[in-house]
């Protein structure tokens, strides 16, 4: 059974910074591309950013570039966030997510982590 | 990049009602399109992959329809357990984009 489980959410200021970790088991996690998925309180889903299975191809949206760096650990079966700079805007639950295929469409998800940005 | 609109944002239905819900790309995904179903409080739900296949463990009242620019997700006769937000995602390129949701509720 495919397992993701994020952790690291916080409460922290603005200009913070913060490490999220994705921890995966139940499939081949080397040989999937994974992804982050924000949700705003009340608001719909955003992507994040998206790595590749060898990790040396990297996505993020416009809202998060230069500020949030995707990694991963493949020895470790496990997917990083780190987000610097944090802003109010940011406030929201992450999500990690697999790729099912051979397109970014999300087969399984975390039940999330919450990061909050407030002063 | 591409944008994803969805329609309508809400709708308001009863248990057996047929639901339809569009989802409209700003450029040609070929059939590069997902539906998600996400209920409060919980991860989102992978219903529909490559526009019109349904994933696994779903049931057959749930399809998708569509390829280019336009996209429908049916939900054929409406259940109690269907009541949530869906939501469609494009997964031609990058920066991947969702549409904006559209709920379900109760009449």
């Amino acid at each position: 059974e495919v397992q993701l489980l994020e952790s690291g959410g916080d409460l922290l200021q603005p200009g913070g910074s913060l490490r999220l970790s994705c921890a995966a088991s139940g499939f081949t996690f080397s040989t999937y591309t994974m992804t982050w998925v924000r949700q705003a309180p009340g608001k719909g889903l955003e992507w994040v950013s998206s790595i590749s299975d060898n990790g040396l191809y990297t996505f993020y949206a416009d809202s998060v570039k230069g500020r949030f760096t995707i990694s991963r650990d493949n020895s470790k079966n496990t997917l990083f966030l780190q987000m610097n700079s944090l802003r109010a805007e940011d406030t929201a639950v992450y999500y990690c997510a697999k790729r099912r295929g051979t397109a970014t469409i999300l087969d399984h998800w975390g039940q999330g982590t919450l990061v909050t940005v407030s002063s | 990049d591409i944008q994803m609109t969805q329609s309508p944002s809400s709708v308001s239905a009863s248990v057996g009602d047929r639901v339809t819900i569009t989802c409209r790309a700003s450029q040609d995904l070929s059939s590069w399109l997902a539906w998600y179903q996400q209920k409060p409080g919980k991860a989102p739900k992978l219903l529909i992959y490559e526009a019109s296949s349904l994933q696994s463990g779903v049931p057959s009242r749930f399809s998708g329809s569509g390829s280019g620019t336009d996209f429908t997700l049916t939900i054929s006769s409406l259940q109690p357990e269907d009541f949530a937000t869906y939501y469609c995602q494009q997964a031609r390129s990058f920066p991947l984009s969702f549409g904006g949701g559209t709920r379900v509720e109760i009449k």
